[in-house]
């Protein structure tokens, strides 16, 4: 079956520091594949996406993610945290079909 | 934005009621979703519809039916409400042209007592 998985349900970060969200998606086909944000109380809004080309791909408030085939993940990272980036993070993936599959989300909480 | 909308935005109502949350889009893209997100399990898929009158169902859609009577409206029914429909319900829409990126309304937050 076609699953993604974000293993990280929840991420603590000191503000100004690194972080990387990670993503796995099980698949051999071709897919596209999307980065979510949520802020509280709120919809989601699109951070970035991978369809095709370079596999570095940035996306707003200095997100950037890579594309990895053979690790078939999508991993999600921001050199240097702001307190404005708490907000939950869903990864999404489209197996070639009309919908989209979503992780469970992971809850980044940034430490002042 | 996507010119989606929502409605209502909140709802209380009492087990065995019949409910309707209504999604609005002014953007004239053929799919459109309603989602359930529930702690612990993301988002999920209720039901979808790929044009007008023609729906399909979702991962969850049991206690849930879908009309889409004109492009732009696409109504989710829960025929009798249940406490486990609690939840908080998004719709989104989308297009092949853009490889079905998905746009998200703000959400409905539906209480079921």
């Amino acid at each position: 079956a076609q699953s993604v998985t974000q293993l990280d349900s929840q991420v603590p970060v000191f503000e100004e520091a690194p972080v990387e969200l990670r993503c796995n998606y099980s698949s051999s086909v071709s897919v596209y594949l999307f980065w979510y944000v949520q802020y509280p109380n709120q919809g989601l809004q699109l951070l970035l996406k991978y369809l095709s080309g370079s596999t570095l791909v940035k996306g707003i408030n200095g997100f950037e993610a890579e594309f990895n085939k053979s690790q078939t993940s999508f991993h999600l990272r921001k050199p240097s945290v702001h307190i404005s980036d708490t907000a939950e993070y869903f990864c999404a993936v489209n197996f070639g079909n009309e919908k989209l599959t979503f992780g469970t989300g992971t809850r980044l909480t940034i430490i002042p | 934005d996507a010119g989606i909308t929502q409605s209502p935005r909140h709802k209380v109502t009492e087990t065995g009621t019949p409910v309707t949350l209504r999604c609005h889009q002014t953007e004239n893209h053929r799919y459109m979703y309603w989602y359930r997100q529930d702690p612990g399990h993301g988002l999920r898929l209720i039901h979808y519809s790929y044009g007008v009158k023609d729906t399909d169902k979702g991962e969850v859609s049991d206690g849930y039916s879908v009309s889409r009577s004109k492009t732009e409206d696409f109504l989710l029914t829960l025929e009798s409400a249940t406490s486990s429909q609690t939840s908080v319900y998004f719709c989104a829409i989308s297009e092949v042209r853009a490889s079905y990126e998905q746009y998200f309304g703000p959400g409905t937050r539906l209480t079921v007592t």
